[in-house]
């Protein structure tokens, strides 16, 4: 049963335009939620994260938003570079701490110049 | 301020044997926990350790053990290795408390021939 899904294994996007990244959860008890970047042969890196008290949070180029009631969340990346080609994780937990990250299988993003 | 850090990157090992990794995590972390990525089934928990003792534990095989020192440094083991165990592993840290990010070392690869 998985608990975190990003249902889009791979996206291309041109350079310059935006990108967005899609996760769904299923269970409630999740009330944070965190993004990672990886390369290969890497370890993931942290992107952004939102607690479920918020709707949206910004960092930069990276904005994730947050939809409760429909257990869904997703980043967008405006505008998309080459270097931002990778595999993103999202990632939920409990915003009180002490319980593991439960990971989504990533999406694989491309950025074509 | 050094991130988390694996020890060793690479190592092959034979069915059958056992191997220690290793992990330093950022300082001031006292919390570190492991997880397990493969291509099939992705990101996945394996266990966390706050102050040498072992707090959450995911749903793998009594093969796979680990353990904190006074000074937070961790280790795992898998013994009796089977192929299935190739694997990148992961190491990360964060600080105690809420809403805190976890960060992620390089990771320790791990073949089984």
């Amino acid at each position: 049963d998985q608990q975190v899904k990003q249902n889009s294994p791979s996206l291309s996007v041109q350079e310059g335009r935006i990108s967005i990244l899609n996760c769904d959860y299923t269970n409630s008890m999740f009330d944070y939620f965190l993004w990672y970047k990886k390369y290969p042969a890497e370890g993931p890196t942290f992107l952004i994260s939102i607690s479920s008290i918020k709707d949206k949070n910004e960092d930069g180029r990276f904005t994730v938003f947050l939809n409760k009631s429909a257990k869904h969340l997703s980043l967008h990346i405006v505008p998309s570079q080459p270097g931002d080609s990778a595999v993103y994780f999202c990632a939920a937990s409990r915003y009180s701490g002490n319980t593991p990250l439960v990971f989504g299988k990533g999406t694989r993003l491309s950025v074509i110049a | 301020k050094a991130g988390v850090t694996q020890t060793p990157r690479y190592l092959i090992k034979t069915r059958g044997q056992q191997v220690t990794l290793s992990c330093s995590p950022i300082s001031g972390h006292r919390s570190v926990s492991w997880y397990q990525q493969t291509p099939g089934q992705g990101l996945q928990f394996l266990f966390e350790y706050f102050s040498e003792t072992q707090r959450n534990k995911g749903n793998f095989p009594g093969r796979f053990s680990g353990r904190q020192f006074s000074n937070s440094r961790s280790e795992m083991n898998v013994s009796t290795l089977e192929l299935g165990d190739s694997a990148l592993y992961l190491c990360a840290s964060s600080l105690e408390g809420p809403g805190n990010t976890i960060y992620f070392g390089e990771g320790s690869w791990l073949t089984v021939v």
